[in-house]
């Protein structure tokens, strides 16, 4: 079955520290990779993608994720955490059949970042 | 720009009734999706539409349906509710059907189910 994995429930972080959101997936053929954010009573904001090219992405807010193909992971990183990165983080990939409109998402990771 | 709207935000309801969700996308894209979220369940696909056509459909029940008008608003119709239907419902749009487009989601209709 096509899947995504978020292993960790909550990751928390101290502020200035960097910071690693894991994400792996099961889903065949070569397909696309995003993270979203979401906020309190909010819906989900883009943070970035990946769709071919170079394995290190980045994207907005300073994060950026990194494609290990082999490892079907794709990793959200930060090199220094800020008190207003918590959220909670979302890993979405698309399906076999590469429809965007139907992504499959994580369970989510709470990200706690203290100061 | 204007982002996706949904509404209403917050609604209240009783068991077997039903329920109507609006979306408007942003100007110029033409692929609506919806999705379920809920703590026990995640983020879940209902369906998409795309220039008035359902192009993909999640599993969930018939109770759930949707459509989409000639100007790219979209509409989630749920029936006879049910208390696992509480929910926020997310409305997403983005300007073509590529897998590589991006969703841009509203902030959501939460709905309870009493």
């Amino acid at each position: 079955a096509q899947s995504v994995a978020q292993p960790e429930d909550q990751v928390n972080v101290a502020e200035g520290n960097p910071l690693t959101v894991k994400c792996t997936y099961s889903v065949s053929g070569n397909p696309y990779l995003f993270w979203y954010v979401q906020y309190p009573n909010r819906g989900l904001q883009f943070l970035l993608k990946y769709i071919t090219g170079d394995n290190l992405v980045k994207g907005s807010y300073g994060f950026e994720a990194e494609f290990n193909k082999s490892q079907t992971s794709f990793h959200l990183k930060k090199p220094s955490a800020l008190v207003s990165d918590s959220a909670l983080y979302f890993c979405a990939v698309t399906p076999e059949d590469n429809q965007g409109g139907k992504l499959i998402f994580g369970q989510g990771t709470e990200l706690s970042v203290k100061p | 720009k204007a982002g996706v709207t949904q509404t209403p935000r917050y609604l209240i309801k009783t068991r077997g009734q039903q329920v109507t969700l609006s979306c408007s996308p942003i100007s110029g894209h033409r692929s609506v999706s919806w999705y379920q979220q809920t703590p026990g369940q995640g983020l879940q696909f209902l369906f998409e539409y795309f220039s008035e056509t359902q192009r993909n459909k999640g599993n969930f029940p018939g109770r759930f349906s949707g459509r989409q008008f000639s100007n790219s608003r979209s509409e989630m119709n749920v029936s006879t509710l049910e208390l696992g239907d509480s929910a926020l419902y997310l409305c997403a749009s983005r300007v073509g059907v590529s897998g590589a487009n991006v969703l841009t989601f509203g902030a959501g209709s939460r709905l309870t189910v009493l």
